[in-house]
């Protein structure tokens, strides 16, 4: 079956430190990669797709296709990124979401 | 825990007909359901607001006529398209809080990817 895992569920890091939300799917084909972000009490917003390569708010992910990984990154982390993430999967025929991963920034 | 099963995965119907999509919450009370429109290579974009024994709060630009939710039940929400037209096609996606407040993020279904010809 197809999946999307987010391994963690609570992740802390200090304003400054290096922040990498972990995400892993499992499908044989090439699925398009999401993240996802969503901060408190606003709605859904889509931070990056895999596809556009695209930089945004400092985040960037790189699909590997070997370790079927599509980890999220930031090399110095802000307050303003608490927030809860999620990574999805769009295989063509379905959505699939990780369960979210809740990223706090320490001041 | 908190899964929501979405049904039907995919559908194909004929432009004037409707098309009705379920989501139930299989482990948990689903008390508010959001539903999600995700067009080619664009972001989600929440139509509506559903919740349990009341009237759903629809997005700017989103027809309620259309689009008819109903939330029944804590653990069944649907998705009625009427008189589906091709510019309809497209994924639908429905999203719940695990906890009341969404404090525990949300848990989503499979989508369905609806095709009108």
């Amino acid at each position: 079956a197809q999946r999307v895992t987010q391994p963690e569920k609570l992740l802390s890091v200090f304003k400054g430190a290096p922040v990498e939300l972990k995400c892993n799917y499992s499908y044989s084909g090439s699925p398009e990669l999401f993240w996802y972000v969503q901060y408190s009490r606003q709605r859904l917003q889509l931070l990056l797709r895999h596809i556009s390569r695209e930089s945004i708010k400092g985040f960037t992910a790189d699909l590997n296709k070997g370790e079927t990984s599509f980890h999220l990154k930031k090399p110095f982390a802000q307050e303003e990124d608490s927030a809860m993430y999620y990574c999805a999967s769009n295989t063509g025929n379905q959505f699939y979401f990780g369960t979210g991963t809740s990223l706090t920034v320490i001041p | 825990g908190a899964v929501v099963s979405q049904h039907p995965s995919w559908v194909i119907c004929k432009s004037g007909t409707s098309v009705k999509i379920e989501c139930r919450s299989l482990d948990f009370q689903a008390t508010t359901m959001f539903w999600y429109r995700q067009f080619p290579k664009q972001s989600l974009m929440l139509m509506a607001t559903s919740n349990e024994g009341s009237k759903a709060t629809y997005e700017q630009g989103v027809e309620k006529d259309k689009f008819l939710i109903n939330h029944a039940s804590l653990t069944l929400s649907t998705l009625t398209v009427t008189s589906a037209h091709p510019e309809d096609s497209s994924f639908y996606i429905c999203s719940a809080p695990r906890d009341r407040r969404g404090s525990y993020g949300y848990t989503f279904g499979s989508g369905t990817r609806l095709t009108v010809v």
